[in-house]
């Protein structure tokens, strides 16, 4: 079975840095395009970022350089370490398999950056 | 890419046709999806490609357009068609998504 399933999300206060995980079941991540997308709470959804199935990767211009995605093949697992984190990073982080997500996407982990 | 749909929200009693819009501020050609989102839910992908069902997805769905304009038509509508839909393109980083509408049960 086809799965994504999320962690690491919680409370931080601004400045800090969380990393979230992403555990894939039932395909490889490394042939896959691998993306985390977020939601603020009430809002639309953003995308934050993608790995590429090469080792190309892209971000959006409101976390370049403070978040950074990865992955460990040998996990099956994809990664977004999210440093110097701002009241506006708050919110639900998916992860998505494949262009635009059209693959499935995971629950979602909350991230909530307040002091 | 700025996507724009309208209207924000659209009340539609069971069995009529919901019409959603969707434009974009330049050409994305087909690299175009559609998603449906409930309370407490991730999006789900009812359409990609501007008209390609997805597995699962009732035909009373549909997808039309390219370039910059397109419509997601709900047939029929059900009880359970109730959310908010996102149009989201996919042609240039950063794909980027509509504001969406919610469409209300009436």
């Amino acid at each position: 079975e086809v799965q994504l399933v999320e962690s690491g999300g919680g409370l931080v206060q601004p400045g800090g840095s969380l990393r979230l995980s992403c555990v894939a079941s039932g395909f490889t991540v490394s042939s896959n395009y691998m993306s985390w997308v977020r939601q603020a709470p009430g809002k639309g959804l953003e995308w934050v970022s993608v790995f590429y199935s090469g080792v190309r990767t892209d971000y959006a211009d409101s976390v370049r350089g403070r978040f950074t995605i990865s992955r460990d093949n040998s996990k099956n697992t994809v990664y977004l370490q999210m440093n110097s984190l701002r009241a506006e990073d708050t919110g639900v982080y998916y992860c998505a398999r494949g262009i635009a997500g059209v693959k499935g996407w995971g629950q979602g982990t909350l991230v909530t950056v307040s002091s | 890419i700025v996507m724009t749909q309208s209207p924000a929200t659209l009340s539609v009693s069971p069995g009529e046709t919901a019409t959603l819009s969707c434009g974009a501020s330049r050409s994305v050609s087909s690299d175009l999806a559609w998603f449906q989102q409930k309370p407490g839910q991730a999006p789900r992908l009812l359409i990609y490609g501007a008209s390609t069902r997805a597995t699962g997805v009732p035909a009373r769905f549909s997808g039309s357009g390219s370039g910059t304009e397109f419509t997601l038509t709900i047939s029929s509508l059900q009880s359970e068609d109730f959310g908010v839909y996102y149009c989201q393109q996919f042609h240039n980083w950063p794909w980027t998504f509509g504001q969406g509408t919610k469409v209300e049960i009436k």
